[in-house]
């Protein structure tokens, strides 16, 4: 069965301490990881996937196959950073996306 | 920077009753999709459209929905009789390549009620 598990609903640290926002996925083929996020009051995007090898806002996530996780990464927390946090997936000859049930984070000052 | 524009933003309607939501895609985009998020539970496909037919489509999107590219530029999903638990909000998303090569451009999503 295809699916992503995101076991936190709510994360909530202080600015500047660490995060790590879990993943994990179940999929039979070779899966394309991806973060998607929704700040308040904006629409769904993309924020890094996991061919792309990037760090953007200072995010990071590391596809590990052998625990099948894509946990998503910051050293250090900004309030900027408070939003929803959406992991999915695609396979190579699907043309959709699979998503988790999300985990909000909140980032306090 | 151009948008996935969605509208209407809420959309009540009667059980039994058809609805169209309707979503213009960017431009040059060639993949669109519709997905829905019921309240407090995660986003979930429901269709892709890839020049001019459905290239794949999951359970949930059964008889009662159907999608159309009437005018090259304007993207609908149709549900023909509504349900109670039809009520979501309702995403289209568009992109330039396959999900796999090329993000998705989300709409701000349509709340669907059904009464």
């Amino acid at each position: 069965a295809q699916r992503v598990t995101q076991p936190e609903k709510l994360l909530s640290v202080f600015k500047g301490a660490p995060v790590e926002l879990k993943c994990n996925y179940s999929y039979s083929g070779s899966p394309e990881l991806f973060w998607y996020v929704q700040y308040s009051r904006q629409r769904l995007q993309l924020l890094l996937r996991h061919i792309s090898r990037e760090s953007i806002k200072g995010f990071t996530a590391d596809l590990n196959k052998g625990e099948t996780s894509f946990h998503l990464k910051k050293p250090f927390a900004q309030e900027e950073d408070s939003a929803m946090y959406y992991c999915a997936l695609s396979g190579l000859r699907a043309d959709k996306l699979i998503f988790g049930t999300g985990t909000r984070l909140q980032v306090f000052p | 920077e151009p948008e996935v524009t969605q509208t209407p933003s809420h959309q009540v309607t009667q059980m039994g009753q058809e609805v169209i939501l309707r979503c213009v895609p960017i431009s040059n985009h060639l993949y669109f999709y519709w997905y829905r998020q019921i309240l407090g539970q995660k986003v979930e496909f429901l269709v892709s459209f890839y020049n001019n037919e459905i290239s794949e489509k999951s359970e949930i999107f059964d008889d009662q929905f159907s999608v159309e590219r009437p005018d090259g530029s304007n993207f609908t999903l149709k549900i023909r009789s509504t349900k109670l638990e039809d009520s979501a909000m309702y995403f289209c998303a568009s992109s330039l390549g396959t999900v796999y090569n090329s993000p998705l451009h989300f709409g701000n999503g349509t709340r669907l009620t059904v009464t």
